[in-house]
């Protein structure tokens, strides 16, 4: 199986942008989609970026994903921060016969 | 409103079995594939099982598999997880996911999560 991996925590103050990376260890991350979701303290997952790139209805344009083959990564941006942007954001891929989450990375807007 | 209901966690001791459920309305529930993830306490999300529109795929984690069971009943707009030899690792929050795509075929992902139910492994 493959994995895919987070940075555990990023911080940056509100106003500016930050970008989380999702690197996977084998298999071509162009190969199959990549989500983002973003789940606040007590509450369930919500996605935030679907098939690599795409904003669900309701997502504010600051919010952007992205793909880099040559790192074999996944990028989610957010720009001009929010603190209600502080949370825990989780990507997502899979495969032929499992879906894989990275380990989450825990934004702090301060 | 596209909404996904869980019910049936609680606590059980190591080597015990529980039923999970999940309702779904406002959407075609047999139109879509329908996943478990689990988040155990303080830690990240990790996908359990999928099962596909009319049952005919079914996925497992290799954590879970010969131990969990996927099912779905399209008749009454709901799947289930059943849960054998639990261990106290197996003590998370339980979510039940939609796969946002029609009749999508193999995995995917989820758009719409419900708000999860507790299943605690103790002896």
């Amino acid at each position: 199986n493959f994995m895919l991996t987070q940075p555990h925590s990023v911080s940056e103050s509100p106003g500016k942008t930050v970008t989380i990376s999702c690197t996977r260890s084998t298999g071509n991350i162009v190969s199959y989609y990549v989500q983002w979701y973003q789940q606040r303290p007590g509450s369930s997952p919500t996605n935030v970026i679907y098939e690599d790139n795409r904003r669900p209805s309701g997502v504010p344009y600051r919010f952007s994903g992205s793909i880099d083959s040559s790192s074999n990564s996944a990028f989610l941006t957010i720009s001009g921060l929010k603190t209600e942007d502080e949370a825990d954001y989780f990507c997502q891929s899979y495969d032929l016969s499992h879906v894989v989450f990275g380990g989450g990375t825990k934004l702090t807007v301060l | 409103e596209v909404q996904m209901v869980e019910s049936g966690g609680g606590l059980v001791t190591p080597g015990g079995s529980l039923r999970l459920s999940c309702a779904g309305s406002g959407f075609t529930f047999n139109d879509h594939s329908m996943n478990w993830v689990r988040q155990a306490p303080g830690k990240g999300l990790e996908w359990v099982s999928s099962i596909s529109s009319y049952s005919n795929d079914k996925y497992y984690a290799d954590s879970v598999r010969g131990r969990f069971t996927i099912s779905r009943d399209n008749a009454k707009n709901s799947v289930y997880l059943q849960m054998n030899s639990l261990r106290v690792e197996d003590t998370a929050v339980y979510y039940c996911a939609r796969d946002p795509r029609v009749f999508g075929d193999l995995l995917y992902g989820m758009d719409v999560w419900g708000q999860g139910t507790t299943v605690t492994v103790s002896s």
